[in-house]
């Protein structure tokens, strides 16, 4: 298996302007996770979606985060408008459904905002 | 809410010398604890996993974790470390269906 997927690995932006990332989970993974990792706050979980449905968005931060998933093997996490606070690396996570909680990490899209 | 804390932000650590990675949890019921390791510009990997059982835990790359219920602890530990595990190592619960993470440890190990 490939592995989780995200694109890009890197992205570098100005602000105002909109920024997309996207995750392919693993295939079968029910469970599908978008953290942020900054130096300041460490790992924050986003969002989560169970199904391809969002079940806690509450750590999203605000109304210029959304995250989508259309469809098992595809999900995106769009800012709009970027804001240079929003610097950081992004981290899609899935995991299978069941008993074990071991949730498999992409390698990240870091998103610098000037 | 459940908690994890590391107690170390960082740990220098000669090559060859023992490690040991401190993990705390706020007590709950179940307990399901696990320690993942972030290489420089990398996603997290796991290192290991208690879900139940023996409370000594084996992972990869020599590392090994003790459930301490009484203790309400997790830490990570290793007899000998490389070069190559200079990284930083996170300790995280299940928490409904999510992990909630510990600040993490930063591992820098010197020749």
């Amino acid at each position: 298996d490939a592995g989780v997927i995200q694109s890009p690995r890197h992205e570098v932006t100005e602000m105002g302007q909109e920024v997309t990332l996207r995750c392919k989970p693993i295939s079968g993974h029910d469970y599908l996770f978008w953290y942020r990792q900054t130096m300041m706050r460490g790992l924050e979980l986003l969002i989560y979606f169970n199904n391809n449905v969002p079940i806690d968005d509450s750590g999203m931060p605000e109304d210029r985060f959304s995250a989508k998933m259309p469809n098992a093997s595809f999900s995106t996490l769009k800012i709009q408008p970027s804001e240079p606070r929003d610097s950081a690396v992004y981290f899609c996570a899935s995991r299978k459904g069941g008993s074990d909680y071991e949730q498999y990490f992409g390698p990240g899209t870091r998103l610098t905002v000037t | 809410a459940q908690s994890v804390t590391q107690l170390d932000s960082q740990v220098p650590v000669f090559e060859e010398a023992p490690v040991e990675l401190r993990c705390n949890y706020s007590s709950s019921v179940s307990v399901y604890l696990f320690w993942y390791v972030q290489y420089p510009n990398q996603g997290l990997q796991l290192l290991l996993k208690y879900l139940s059982g023996s409370t000594l835990v084996k992972g990869i790359n020599g590392f090994e974790a003790e459930f301490n219920k009484s203790q309400t602890s997790f830490h990570l530990r290793k007899p000998s470390v490389h070069i190559s595990d200079t990284a930083e190592y996170f300790c995280a619960r299940a928490a409904g269906n999510k992990l909630t993470f510990g600040g993490g440890t930063r591992v820098l190990v010197k020749p």
